[in-house]
């Protein structure tokens, strides 16, 4: 079975400061991971994924994200946010012959001005 | 291209009814998926169809159901409602059945009272 955890369930930044959430994966398989972000009332946003070749990945919005397999990690960088980047982050996998995605409980970030 | 889309946005029961909910993906995208996202459970994986079938199902009770049709669009069905059951369900569309990212929709929001 396959299982996320995103260690901080909120991280608080004022803006133009950088940023790292992070997420750590189990999984027994070869694992597909995947950002995705949610504003207020709405449904989820793929930022950024990980499938295959370079371990950095960079998505929209200016974040990028690093696969790091000894690690089992993927955290999620920005350099510098802005009041707009204020919303839940998700990190998810996949892999394996069940191709169901597996959620982390997500990161609430909040950017003060 | 338009994205997923999910009717109705919102969406007020009363315990003991039943409610269905609709899907249509991304044109091209034959698999879809339903999850249902509550603050305390997070993100939770109901089911996934492709072609008509369903390829994978979550640890939901047998009161949810779901079918895909031929265009692929999909709906998804809970009987006797329980307050439980008040959530954001989320459909997310893909390609084809454990291919790539998943995009989603902007979700229903279901009330049971």
């Amino acid at each position: 079975a396959q299982s996320v955890t995103q260690l901080d369930s909120q991280v608080p930044v004022f803006e133009e400061a950088p940023v790292e959430l992070r997420c750590n994966y189990s999984s027994s398989v070869s694992v597909y991971l995947f950002w995705y972000v949610q504003y207020p009332n709405q449904g989820l946003q793929l930022l950024l994924k990980y499938l295959s070749g370079s371990t950095l990945v960079k998505g929209i919005n200016g974040f990028e994200a690093e696969f790091n397999k000894s690690q089992t990690s993927f955290h999620l960088r920005k350099p510098s946010v802005h009041i707009s980047d204020t919303a839940e982050y998700f990190c998810a996998v996949t892999g394996g012959s069940n191709y169901k995605l597996t959620f982390g409980k997500g990161t609430l970030l909040t950017v003060n001005p | 291209k338009a994205g997923v889309t999910q009717t109705p946005r919102y969406l007020i029961k009363t315990r003991g009814q039943q409610v269905t909910l609709s899907c249509s993906p991304i044109s091209g995208h034959r698999s879809v998926s339903w999850y249902q996202q509550t603050p305390g459970q997070g993100l939770q994986f109901l089911f996934e169809y492709f072609s008509e079938t369903q390829r994978n199902k979550g640890n939901f009770p047998g009161r949810f159901s779901g079918r895909q049709f031929s265009n692929s669009r999909s709906e998804m069905n809970v009987s006797t409602l329980e307050l439980g059951d008040s959530a954001l369900y989320l459909c997310a569309s893909s390609l084809a059945f454990g291919v790539g990212e998943q995009y989603f929709g902007p979700g229903t929001r279901l009330t049971v009272t």
